[in-house]
């Protein structure tokens, strides 16, 4: 069973046109949630961590928000260069380190 | 800033070889990983490593695979008679605590 849902699978962009990544999880005892950045043939590239429902972190154009069911990542005036495939992932109870990663936002940013 | 290392970046082996895939950690890091993701598919827990040894593993990481430490740099992957569904970029990573930092890959096709 998925642990982890993105969507939407694929998304275009304008440039400078914002928008929102939404990560479902259904994983009991969240430890993390995690959001990497990954360009095509390379490894992933961390972003933020996630600990408890209400948290943001911020970094440059892009912000991540935690609730108790779902993250999102949202993307402010975003630039070419910000176009990736962003991946979440989510660590489960104490003692099991492993990230289990859902299939991804693939976006593409116009100039 | 300090990063994870892999080596080689590709392989090419044949069906029934034999493959180390080698890895260097951040230095301070106390946990060790190996991901994979199959072409187009989701990235996957293989097996993590604490203390000198496996600590969790997948289902994925069957007979056919062993990990390894052999000196305090280096953290190994070997797969002992590779498949045709072993093709796959592999991932190391590590961490101090709850976030895992990826390296660049190794990208393993097998003939």
């Amino acid at each position: 069973e998925d642990q982890v849902t993105q969507s939407p699978e694929a998304l275009r962009l304008q440039e400078g046109e914002s928008s929102s990544l939404n990560c479902s999880y259904t994983v009991s005892g969240l430890r993390g949630l995690f959001w990497y950045r990954q360009d095509p043939g390379k490894g992933p590239e961390f972003l933020f961590t996630l600990y408890s429902a209400g948290e943001e972190k911020e970094k440059e154009r892009l912000k991540a928000t935690l609730t108790k069911k779902e993250s999102f990542l949202h993307i402010t005036a975003p630039k070419p260069e910000d176009s990736a495939t962003y991946l979440c992932a989510v660590q489960a109870p104490m003692g099991n380190n492993r990230l289990a990663f859902g299939k991804g936002n693939q976006v593409v940013v116009i100039p | 800033e300090p990063e994870v290392t892999q080596t080689p970046s590709h392989q090419v082996t044949q069906m029934g070889q034999e493959v180390i895939l080698r890895c260097v950690p951040i230095s301070n890091h106390l946990y060790f990983y190996w991901y994979r993701q199959i072409l187009g598919q989701k990235v996957e827990f293989l097996v993590s490593f604490y203390n000198n040894e496996i600590s969790e593993k997948s289902e994925i990481f069957d007979d056919q695979f062993s990990v390894e430490r052999p000196d305090g740099s280096n953290f190994t992957l070997k797969i002992r008679s590779t498949k045709l569904e072993d093709s796959a970029m592999y991932f190391c990573a590590s961490s101090v605590t709850e976030t895992q930092y990826f390296g660049p890959g190794t990208r393993l096709l097998v003939l």
